[in-house]
């Protein structure tokens, strides 16, 4: 059974940081890209950024591209959204997802729950 | 700039009814498409992946269709439970994963 639970979110500044984590587990971690995925409060989806399962790769939306820094712990099956800079059009719930097929990259088969991440002064 | 667009933005059937969402890309994508379903206060369910092909545990009702720049998402007989918000996303151009902006759908 695939989990995996998003943490590390809240309340913060204009300007601040925080670091989002996600625990996988349930499947081979180190096989599979990963995703970030956002939901602004009423509003769609906004893919954030991808890596390749082996790191070798990192794509990133325009509109996080220099302030946010996706990473991987395949030792610990951790994936992180460091997050620097923030807006207020960062707000929103934030998702990590598992990349499927596995050592490629392609569509998203399983989501987390979310972690909602604000920024206000 | 990429984009993905989907047409129509909401809509509203009654149960049974044959519902048909568009989504169109930029630029060709082969059948690098995917559908995605988010009902209501609730995380978003792959439905189909590859343009057509269903994922696991998916009811036949959904299907899939399309090529290049232009695609479908069709639920043959609309039941209650298919009220949600469902959105393709490209993933032939890895940056970015674009999402469409997604579709209504009412009862």
């Amino acid at each position: 059974q695939v989990h995996l639970v998003e943490s590390g979110g809240g309340v913060v500044q204009p300007g601040g940081s925080l670091r989002l984590s996600c625990a996988a587990s349930g499947f081979t971690f180190s096989n599979y890209g990963m995703h970030w995925v956002r939901q602004a409060p009423g509003k769609g989806l906004e893919w954030v950024a991808f890596i390749r399962h082996d790191e070798n790769d990192k794509d990133y939306a325009e509109s996080v591209k220099g302030r946010f820094t996706i990473s991987r712990d395949n030792s610990k099956n951790m994936l992180y959204l460091q997050m620097d800079s923030l807006r207020g059009d960062d707000t929103g719930l934030y998702y990590c997802a598992k990349d499927q097929p596995p050592h490629s990259n392609g569509w998203t088969d399983y989501w987390g729950q979310g972690i909602r991440v604000t920024v206000s002064s | 700039d990429f984009q993905m667009t989907q047409s129509p933005s909401s809509l509203s059937a009654s149960v049974g009814d044959r519902v048909t969402i568009t989504c169109r890309a930029s630029q060709g994508i082969n059948k690098f498409l995917a559908w995605y379903q988010q009902r209501p206060g609730t995380v978003p369910k792959l439905l189909i992946y590859g343009a057509s092909t269903l994922q696991s545990g998916v009811p036949s009702r959904f299907s899939g269709s399309g090529s290049g720049t232009d695609f479908t998402l069709t639920i043959s007989s609309l039941q209650p439970e298919d009220v949600a918000t469902y959105y393709c996303q490209n993933y032939y151009f890895t940056a970015p994963f674009t999402f469409g902006p997604g579709t209504k759908v009412d009862i």
